[in-house]
């Protein structure tokens, strides 16, 4: 079973940039992570899709982030205009169905962002 | 608000050792915890889920433990072994639905 995909690996740009990352869910969960995660920190929630709307965006820096899952399998999140305190490595998972007590996500190898 | 801490921040020890990795959270009305693991410049690996009406999940090596009552989960990992350098980190499901990470413990097993 292949697992979540996600791409760049890697990115970098000069503040005030723009930036898109991507990704591929385990086929056929339909419920979708991003995470943002600051080095020497745990993963924030920054969005969750319940097949292609949202579940939660409460983290979600909504003057410069966006995200959007077509179709209810693969998503993309944008940043616009970066910012130098965006530097972080930007997580995807997905899990089966989103159920509260038995559902493991999947992570992805994640993109590292620097902002300079 | 939930918080998520895990104490130590950093360990050491000698390969064979058993070791205890500690997390608290302070808002016991949860739905599940899961252990995670992360090697460096890689993603996150699910370890264990304990669902709240649980008391423990073993899996191989490993064994979680949930106390919702102290706000405490432990996971015990028998006869270390180099490959089990990595960072742990916990993470709590609760009424927000989402899950709530601790900033994790780096270990290192040495050789």
């Amino acid at each position: 079973e292949a697992g979540v995909a996600q791409s760049p690996r890697y990115k970098i740009i000069e503040k005030r940039q723009s930036v898109a990352f991507w990704c591929n869910p385990i086929s056929g969960h339909a419920t979708l992570y991003w995470y943002q995660q600051i080095l020497g920190q745990g993963p924030k929630l920054l969005i969750q899709f319940q097949n292609n709307g949202v579940v939660d965006d409460s983290q979600l820096p909504k003057d410069r982030f966006s995200a959007e899952r077509l179709k209810g399998v693969d998503s993309t999140l944008k940043i616009q205009p970066a910012k130098l305190e965006d530097s972080a490595v930007y997580l995807c998972a997905s899990s089966l169905d989103g159920s509260l007590s038995t559902d493991t996500q999947y992570f992805g190898p994640g993109t590292r962002l620097t902002v300079l | 608000k939930q918080e998520v801490t895990q104490i130590p921040a950093a360990l050491s020890v000698p390969e064979g050792e058993n070791l205890v990795l500690n997390c608290s959270f302070t808002d016991s009305a949860i739905y599940n915890l899961q252990w995670f693991r992360q090697d460096p410049g890689k993603g996150l690996t699910s370890l264990l889920l304990i669902q709240s009406s649980q008391r423990e999940q073993t899996s191989g090596r490993l064994n979680a433990s949930l106390d919702k009552s102290s706000g405490r989960s432990t996971l015990y990992i028998a006869a270390s072994q180099p490959g089990d350098s990595a960072t742990y980190l916990c993470a709590v499901r609760g009424g927000t639905y989402k899950y709530i990470f601790g900033t994790g413990t780096r270990l290192k097993v040495l050789a």
